[in-house]
């Protein structure tokens, strides 16, 4: 499966862009790289998801690398309801297998 | 579209009983997956059904757990006996097409709390 890297944490200010960074340089080529969030007490909520090209939809954009060995998540206008754990994945075989994410700490 | 139903929410048992979780995946959904949340980790499959097949089970601990998926629809796991170790959130995830928007996804459950005292 491919592996993929987040940094553990960051910090955001309201109102601001956060963008969230992960590595898979072991992807192959037809895997999709999604996004999910958890909220504490809450299930993984999807945000997006791409193959090669960059996807925005109501909640972020995706910005895949042309090489697709890392990606980035945008949120472009962070609030504090998005303080949440976000999970990069790359998806192998219809299997979902969650890293330890970013937690994301958006501040007033 | 009704979501991925879990139930109970929360569950607190004493060590060395049994406990059973519940789940109704998205209508249409033929693959199922149970997975296993511990605090501060990221979840971790334990099984994945195609219909009523299971097809990938091989994080799943054997001795004291185990599943079905009855008819391919709603699905148990189930823990017995329960062992302190086993506190964590149990997710349900269901995959499939959207009937409306025809998009593939992947929606999981607010999950079950369990805790072994």
């Amino acid at each position: 499966d491919a592996k993929t890297t987040q940094p553990p944490s960051m910090d955001c200010a309201e109102g601001r862009a956060a963008n969230l960074p992960c590595n898979h340089s072991t992807i192959s080529g037809n895997e999709y790289v999604y996004w999910y969030r958890q909220i504490h007490s809450q299930g993984p909520q999807y945000i997006i998801h791409g193959l090669k090209n960059n996807e925005t939809n109501e909640m972020a954009s995706l910005i895949i690398t042309e090489d697709r060995k890392s990606s980035t998540l945008i949120l472009p206008h962070a609030t504090l309801r998005d303080t949440a754990v976000y999970y990069c994945i790359v998806v192998n075989d219809y299997k979902l297998s969650f890293g330890a994410g970013t937690t994301v700490t958006v501040r007033a | 579209e009704a979501g991925v139903v879990q139930s109970p929410r929360y569950k607190i048992i004493e060590k060395k009983q049994p406990v059973a979780f519940w789940c109704n995946p998205i209508s249409g959904h033929n693959t199922l997956y149970w997975y296993r949340q511990n605090l501060g980790q990221g979840p971790e499959l334990l099984i994945r059904y195609e219909n009523e097949e299971a097809v990938d089970d091989s994080q799943l601990p054997k001795d004291r757990f185990s599943a079905e998926r009855l008819k391919g629809v709603d699905s148990t796991l189930k823990i017995q006996p329960a062992e302190l170790g086993d506190s964590a959130v149990y997710l349900c995830a269901s995959s499939g097409f959207s009937p409306g928007t025809g998009i593939f996804g992947y929606t999981f459950g607010s999950g079950t709390r369990l805790t072994v005292v």
